[in-house]
């Protein structure tokens, strides 16, 4: 089945830094989606992507809807201790309105 | 204010007895969801439901059950036919025309 992959599964770094983190596929998606979860917390959406090539900004983080639309990226800017939390990328399958979620990206700023 | 609720935050119960998650809308939203996740895993999908009185199976549907009768409300039971219940499940909605998922606060459920 579709699975999405998530690089890095962790991220150690300093207050300030960017951030940078993706999520690839084996099969085509049409919507990719970016969210962001507290521990013990239901994810909150941050940025959703439509268009292949699509770049779009929520404040301090971008997303991007890759080319080939098997891959999405999402970068932080400026990063700040309340950044703390894990990443998800998620899309709905191809035809459906299932959802498959990637295994996440667990960000760690050192102040 | 609109959100997605889901009650309580904590659950604990013993094994063998089945148990009802609660989550309710008020964003007026048709498709609801409901993910499982496990330590350092992703969400997977138990059920979904597109419209009212009408539900579908999702990956690990197996010992659980929904209903939906109402357009606000999509309560799981977890039966003791789950293997292995304690996880944190949460609860998300869809607008209709977007593929854009929102989430509740998520119930933690323990089953000693």
């Amino acid at each position: 089945g579709q699975q999405l992959n998530q690089s890095p599964q962790s991220m150690f770094i300093q207050e300030g830094e960017d951030v940078s983190m993706n999520c690839t596929s084996s099969s085509i998606f049409n919507t990719w989606l970016w969210y962001k979860q507290d521990p013990g917390e239901g994810p909150v959406l941050l940025i959703a992507l439509y268009k292949a090539g699509e770049l779009t900004s929520n404040g301090r983080l971008t997303a991007q809807f890759g080319i080939t639309r098997k891959d999405s990226f999402l970068n932080i800017s400026a990063s700040i201790p309340s950044d703390v939390g894990i990443y998800f990328c998620a899309g709905p399958t191809s035809g459906t309105y299932k959802y498959i979620f990637g295994t996440g990206t667990r960000l760690k700023v050192l102040a | 204010d609109g959100g997605i609720t889901q009650s309580p935050k904590y659950l604990f119960r013993k094994e063998g007895q089945n148990v009802t998650l609660s989550c309710e809308q008020n964003l007026n939203h048709d498709a609801m969801y409901w993910y499982r996740q496990d330590p350092g895993q992703g969400l997977r999908l138990i059920y979904y439901s597109q419209i009212v009185n009408d539900f579908q199976k999702g990956d690990i549907a197996e010992g659980y059950s929904v209903s939906r009768e109402k357009k606000e409300s999509f309560p799981l039971t977890v039966t003791s036919a789950q293997k292995n219940p304690t996880a944190f499940y949460l609860c998300a909605s869809t607008p209709t025309g977007t593929y854009e998922q929102y989430f509740g606060p998520g119930t933690r459920l323990t089953v000693t």
